[in-house]
């Protein structure tokens, strides 16, 4: 059962704020949300994860609902080097990646 | 650092036959992973090791055999490959087994004929 839903393509313009939405209605308690990324086939790159509060650090910007049943991840300013797939991940240590997003941010 | 490294990069093997995949991370983290990511999907994983001395079944373990040789050290083996097995296999380590973060190897792109 996929824990999460998310749109599976974005276009972005770079220089742009990208943000990225997924749902998670069946979220419990106690899981946190995770957001990774992989750029072209390599390992996926840890971006940012939280609970309940909105979280913000070098890379992006996580913004979780008050119900905690969707949040969206914001890329400040996009880049071409930001074009990847993007998994939004709800769950415990056992990551659970699904299709993710295919983000591509155009010049 | 080299961070997460995986042997070999890309791995060609006849069906039955057998390998192992190697994976080391020097960043002194406890927990480590084995996923696999077949075309156009999401990583499934495989096996993990919570700490040195255990290993424990993901997702999708039938056909494949963990290790955990010592901290550094986790590989995973095919003891008799089949075409399902085709796909690119990744190595990941975090500090804990709670950990936010797991930091990812190259892969290994392994085709089986």
């Amino acid at each position: 059962d996929a824990k999460t839903t998310q749109p599976p393509s974005m276009d972005c313009a770079e220089g742009r704020a990208a943000n990225l939405p997924c749902n998670h209605s069946t979220i419990s308690g106690n899981e946190y949300v995770y957001w990774y990324r992989q750029i072209h086939s390599q390992g996926p790159q840890y971006i940012i994860h939280g609970l309940k509060n909105n979280e913000t650090n070098e890379m992006a910007s996580l913004i979780i609902t008050e119900d905690r049943k969707s949040s969206t991840l914001i890329l400040p300013h996009a880049t071409l080097r930001d074009t990847a797939v993007y998994y939004c991940i709800v769950n415990d240590y056992k990551l659970s990646f699904g299709a993710g997003t295919t983000v591509t941010v155009r010049a | 650092n080299a961070g997460v490294t995986q042997t070999p990069k890309f791995q060609v093997l006849k069906t039955g036959q057998s390998m192992t995949l190697q994976c080391a991370q020097d960043m002194n983290h406890n927990s480590m992973y084995w996923y696999r990511q077949d075309p156009g999907m999401g990583l499934r994983l495989i096996y993990y090791s919570a700490s040195e001395g255990t290993t424990d079944k993901g997702e999708v373990p039938n056909g494949y055999n963990v290790s955990r040789l010592n901290k550094r050290e986790f590989s995973l083996r095919l003891e008799s490959a089949a075409p399902s097995q085709t796909s690119v296999y990744f190595c990941a380590s975090s500090e804990g087994i709670s950990a936010p973060t797991q930091y990812f190897g190259p892969g290994t792109r392994l085709t089986v004929l």
